[in-house]
């Protein structure tokens, strides 16, 4: 069964604005990872958030962990048309990463 | 430095038939996974390996699927006998292994498309 679950499932935006991604998680973690993937290719990775952070920040995404919520959420700020694509989140180990079903983000120019 | 090469990028193959995806790691890494994604789907881990060792085959269907890290070469996945519910995207991804695996991310490639006519 899926570990993360995204929310919401897709998203539109006009460029310039903010987008929030949301994930929620069922089990115990040690690390939390974003991924983004444009359309046919592979993931990238994004950021890693530790279990005892709160809250990380890497140019214009900033990353917050709840693991008291099992939750964590993803801001894009000053989105651009670039930051179309599908996001995921990932627990787990890297030997055995789960992803969720993502959040696809249309950010219109 | 070259990232996770994959391919072929497209693969049809008919029913019945074998596919053999292939995957190089990026120079340095010694330790591959694999991931299938359905459409509208997020990836689902198949299978670890490390040089000549299968380490957790535990998200690999039990029959007509195979992977292998040679000691030279590129690590390949194996279906036989493919059929239709084997179309998907299949992933490859390789991470460095230093230290503690827990905080380290995986390098994807691009994917193979195996359509099954």
């Amino acid at each position: 069964s899926q570990q993360g679950e995204e929310d919401p499932q897709a998203l539109s935006i006009q460029e310039g604005e903010n987008a929030t991604m949301n994930c929620s998680y069922k089990t115990s973690i040690n690390n939390l990872q974003w991924y983004r993937q444009n359309s046919g290719r592979g993931l990238v990775h994004l950021i890693l958030i530790r279990s005892n952070e709160r809250e990380k920040h890497s140019g214009r995404l900033r990353v917050t962990l709840d693991t008291s919520k099992k939750s964590s959420s993803l801001l894009i700020t000053a989105s651009r048309a670039a930051d179309t694509a599908s996001y995921f989140c990932a627990t787990g180990g890297s030997e055995k990463l789960v992803f969720g079903k993502g959040t696809k983000l249309t950010v219109n120019p | 430095n070259a990232g996770v090469m994959q391919n072929p990028r497209h693969l049809v193959r008919r029913r019945g038939q074998e596919a053999r995806l292939r995957c190089s790691p990026m120079k340095g890494h010694s330790h591959v996974y694999w991931y299938r994604q359905l459409p509208e789907e997020g990836l689902k881990f198949m299978v670890y390996l490390q040089k000549e060792n299968i380490i957790d085959e535990s998200g690999m269907p039990k029959e007509r699927f195979s992977a292998e890290f040679p000691k030279e070469g590129p690590s390949i996945l194996r279906i036989q006998q493919v059929v239709r519910g084997d179309s998907a995207a299949y992933f490859c991804a390789s991470s460095p292994f230093e230290g503690s695996s827990y905080n380290s991310p995986l390098h994807f490639g691009n994917g193979t498309r195996l359509t099954v006519t």
